[in-house]
């Protein structure tokens, strides 16, 4: 199993462009999560999709959209991108909606808006 | 809303020493979840150890061990016998029952010296 996988792994952008962030595991997890992470400021929840079909904000949504495309994938889109959005993202996925199960985390994707 | 305070932005350990981690929670739930999270350099986020509430035996994995004290509010990590490998960023997170979100701290930065 090759677990969370997220491409790509580096990007950087202009101020104003779009990009799609993909995510996607193999291990049939229903839960999908993107998370940005600042320095000093910990993991921040984006959105999170709880089943395929269904997408939810999550604490610093604003700037963002996502698709859950599939139980596998799970995508987040910049469309305007602000240099506000420089950030490493997490992409991660859980079993199930028992909240003792871990979260599986993807490698992150380092992202730079000029 | 729930938050989770890491009051220590930087530890440091002699290699084979016993550290630990100090982490509050604010909730007013008792169905929840605590998990310690470790995230090395490669930037990937392993998980360390995880807490049920309503469990008062504390958790052990190998040299970790958390003292969960939960009229305090307190989850501490115990790190023994420190090794080189165990220096990384760690982030206590919590999860509320039936919930899809996992709230982080914004983390510790353990060095361990040789």
């Amino acid at each position: 199993n090759a677990g969370v996988t997220q491409t790509p792994k580096f990007q950087v952008l202009k101020t104003g462009q779009s990009m799609t962030l993909q995510c996607a595991q193999d291990m049939n997890h229903n839960s999908m999560y993107w998370y940005r992470q600042d320095p000093g400021m910990g993991l921040r929840l984006i959105y999170y999709s709880a089943s395929e079909g269904t997408t939810d904000k999550g604490e610093v949504p604003n700037g963002y959209n996502v698709s859950r495309l599939n139980k596998r994938e799970f995508s987040l889109r910049l469309e305007s991108a602000a240099p506000s959005q420089t950030s490493v993202y997490f992409c991660a996925s859980r079993p199930t909606v028992f909240s003792y199960n871990e979260q599986f985390f993807g490698p992150g994707t380092r992202l730079t808006v000029l | 809303a729930q938050t989770v305070t890491q009051s220590q932005p930087e530890m440091s350990v002699q290699e084979a020493e016993t550290v630990t981690l100090s982490c509050t929670y604010d909730t007013s739930e008792s169905d929840y979840y605590l998990f310690w999270y470790k995230q090395p350099p490669s930037r990937q986020m392993i998980l360390v150890i995880r807490q049920e509430a309503y469990k008062q035996q504390n958790a052990t994995e190998n040299r970790f061990s958390v003292n969960f004290q939960k009229a305090a509010k307190s989850f501490s990590l115990k790190i023994s016998d420190s090794q080189l490998g165990d220096a990384a960023m760690y982030f206590c997170a919590y999860s509320q029952g039936g919930s899809e979100k996992l709230v982080f701290g914004k983390g510790t930065k353990l060095t361990v010296n040789p």
